[in-house]
């Protein structure tokens, strides 16, 4: 089993939607939660860090639920600029050590 | 935000070359860098965490003998691919960690490097 598992989509949606992504990890003893974004040939850039309690930052919401290992993004009123792939990004194995998933495909159309 | 470069943006060269990428923290000192190596398609994989002064840690399956990590100082750090042969073609990243903001475990990545190996 992986250690962080997405859905690879691609998830293809109109201007304006609403779309979420889910991630599960498999480590118990993670700590730190985040949601990075790549476009096509580019570095990672860091979305949001996922907080237990949950957090917002604008159209996009982050929630985790320790319990079933399972972390989710959502992107509201979509934008074409959204288009890009979403790594669901856990520490694990070690406090510095980051474990990405294999990204989620999102592209928005006009 | 905390700034992170890497040289050459890209690189091509011939089967049998080494090949070095320099990943430099520019606003901020970092104990700490990592290496990661992206095939198409796939998620980034860490390749090893380089400790300023100390040795690297390498991932299993990673042979230290042919990718060499030198962290000199606290705002470099240098991947060397040895004998680079077609099948290491790939995009390497580096990232740094800030000693200022270091629990929250968050990595500042460089651009990447795409190398190619003819």
């Amino acid at each position: 089993r992986k250690e962080v598992e997405q859905d690879p989509g691609p998830f293809n949606v109109p201007e304006g939607a609403t779309v979420a992504f889910n991630c599960t990890y498999s480590n118990s003893a993670s700590q730190s939660f985040f949601w990075y974004r790549q476009d096509c040939r580019k570095e990672p850039k860091l979305l949001m860090s996922v907080y237990s309690s949950g957090n917002e930052d604008g159209r996009f919401t982050a929630q985790l639920n320790r319990a079933s290992q399972y972390i989710s993004l959502l992107i509201r009123d979509s934008k074409l600029s959204d288009s890009a792939t979403y790594l669901c990004v856990v520490n694990g194995g070690g406090f510095q050590k980051l474990v990405f998933g294999t990204g989620t495909r999102l592209l928005v159309s006009p | 935000g905390a700034v992170v470069s890497q040289h050459p943006s890209w690189v091509i060269c011939k089967s049998g070359t080494s090949v070095k990428i320099e990943c430099r923290s520019l606003d901020f000192q970092a104990t700490t860098m990592f290496w990661y190596r992206q095939f198409p398609k796939q998620s980034l994989m860490l390749m090893a965490t380089s400790n300023e002064g100390s040795k690297a840690t390498y991932e299993q399956g990673v042979e230290k003998d042919k990718f060499l990590i030198n962290h000199a100082s606290l705002t470099l750090s240098t991947l060397t691919v040895t004998s680079a042969h077609p099948e290491d073609s790939s995009f390497y990243i580096c990232s740094a960690r800030d000693l200022r903001t270091s629990g929250n475990n968050e990595q500042f990545f460089g651009p990447g490097t795409r190398l190619t190996v003819l």
